[in-house]
């Protein structure tokens, strides 16, 4: 089955600054990469996805990029602000019925 | 719309109890899951149903079942709950047709097992 690797796991920054949050996947097959942003009490929200025909999509202040032939992809948030603070979480879809999870990231944002 | 939602919020059972999780979702989506969510171990699926009438194992399903009740409902039992089932579970849904994989959750349930 497919496997998510997720780093670092937890991030501090200062407000102003930018941050990378990375992640490897196994099965090439996978065709869908989500990331989801969980704030305190609260279960995931979409965040912003890419699928495998796409090297990079941007949202504003975020945006993800997609390496297949490496098999990874990575969520960058600029300018970043408190309010960003929470866990990430990124996934992959390969095909079934399922998302494959990382074991997610915390990131802090000081003032 | 309320999207996904679950009852209870919170729970506390004894070792051994047995309880029902509920989970309902309005956006007529074909599948629902259900995850449990420990620190540093991120979210686990533990059963899903791919469309109403079927269900299926995910990564965990050990101490669990499910019932799919219709294509809104899907409630996760313990039949004898252990202390290594204290968690935050929650239920997702998605529409999983014409590439539409985007899971919404739902804000979770935080059981206790003492």
């Amino acid at each position: 089955g497919e496997n998510v690797e997720q780093h670092p796991s937890t991030l501090s920054v200062q407000e102003g600054d930018s941050a990378v949050i990375k992640c490897t996947y196994s099965d090439s097959a996978s065709n869908y990469f989500p990331w989801y942003k969980q704030e305190l009490g609260k279960g995931p929200q979409l965040i912003i996805d890419i699928r495998s025909n796409v090297g990079e999509k941007k949202d504003q202040r975020i945006a993800v990029t997609l390496n297949k032939t490496a098999k990874h992809f990575s969520l960058h948030i600029t300018e970043t602000q408190p309010e960003d603070s929470a866990v990430y979480f990124c996934a992959a879809h390969s095909g079934y019925s399922t998302l494959t999870f990382g074991k997610g990231t915390m990131l802090l944002v000081s003032p | 719309n309320a999207g996904v939602t679950q009852t209870p919020k919170f729970q506390v059972l004894k070792t051994g109890q047995s309880m029902t999780l509920q989970c309902a979702q309005d956006m007529n989506h074909n599948s629902m899951y259900w995850y449990r969510q420990d620190p540093g171990m991120g979210l686990r699926l533990i059963y899903y149903s791919a469309s109403e009438g079927t269900t299926d194992k995910g990564e965990v399903p050990n101490g669990y079942n499910v019932s799919r009740l219709n294509k809104r409902e899907f409630s996760l039992r313990l039949e004898s709950a252990a202390p290594s089932q204290t968690s935050v579970y929650f239920c997702a849904s998605s529409e999983n047709l014409r590439e539409d994989y985007e899971q919404y959750f739902g804000p979770g349930t935080r059981l206790t097992v003492t």
